[in-house]
């Protein structure tokens, strides 16, 4: 069964850090894609970035919204993905969810249970 | 970057109804496009990719169509597990983006 964990959210000040943590199991984590998407309250769906596998050099994207802000990391030995969030800004509050990008269709799949991010002062 | 907008922003059906949900693209998607059902407080439910692909252990009543910018997501007859917020979302090319969603509730 695939499962995907989030962890780390929690409240931070505008300008703190955060990272959050994803941790995988049920499927090949190495050799899959790993997004982050978030939500922030009673909004839509926005996508926040990507880390592919190590055979695709671990190549990232981001929104335009997050980009030199967040940082997406890879760890295959410990079937976890995260997600560096710096200079937080209130707009960032969101829910945060890790998906898993399947390998031959390209869908997303699986998506955690999600993990709060709330930037406040 | 691909715009993805949704029709109507909010429908109301009673169960038994057939309801279609239409999806479009700013530009040409081919068939990279996924849909998905959200209830409040869970995360989202892969239900259909590549445009029209049953996604695994999903019920046959809801079905997709379409290609190029348009799109649509049908469910033959709503049951009462179904009232729920569906989005689309185009996976073409990045960044990937999600229509703003459909709520979809009882009439």
């Amino acid at each position: 069964e695939v499962q995907l964990v989030e962890s780390g959210g929690g409240l931070v000040q505008p300008g703190g850090s955060l990272k959050l943590s994803c941790a995988a199991s049920g499927f090949t984590f190495s050799g899959s894609a790993m997004h982050w998407v978030r939500q922030a309250s009673g909004k839509g769906l926005e996508w926040v970035g990507r880390i592919r596998s190590k055979a695709n050099s671990y190549a990232t994207a981001y929104a335009a919204s997050v980009k030199g802000r967040f940082t997406i990391s890879r760890d295959d030995s410990k079937n976890t993905a995260y997600l560096q969030m710096n200079s937080l800004k209130t707009e960032d509050t969101a829910v945060y969810y890790c998906t898993r990008q399947d390998v031959v269709a390209a869908k997303i799949d699986y998506w955690g249970q999600g993990t709060l991010v709330t930037v406040s002062s | 970057d691909i715009q993805m907008t949704q029709s109507p922003s909010t429908l109301s059906a009673s169960v038994g109804d057939r309801v279609t949900i239409t999806c479009r693209a700013s530009q040409s998607i081919s068939s990279w496009l996924a849909w998905y059902q959200q209830k409040p407080g869970k995360a989202p439910k892969l239900l259909i990719y590549k445009a029209s692909s049953l996604e695994s252990g999903v019920p046959s009543r809801f079905s997709g169509s379409g290609s190029g910018t348009e799109f649509t997501l049908t469910i033959s007859s709503l049951q009462p597990d179904d009232f729920a917020t569906y989005y689309c979302q185009q996976y073409n090319s990045y960044p990937l983006t999600f229509g703003p969603g459909t709520k979809v509730d009882i009439k």
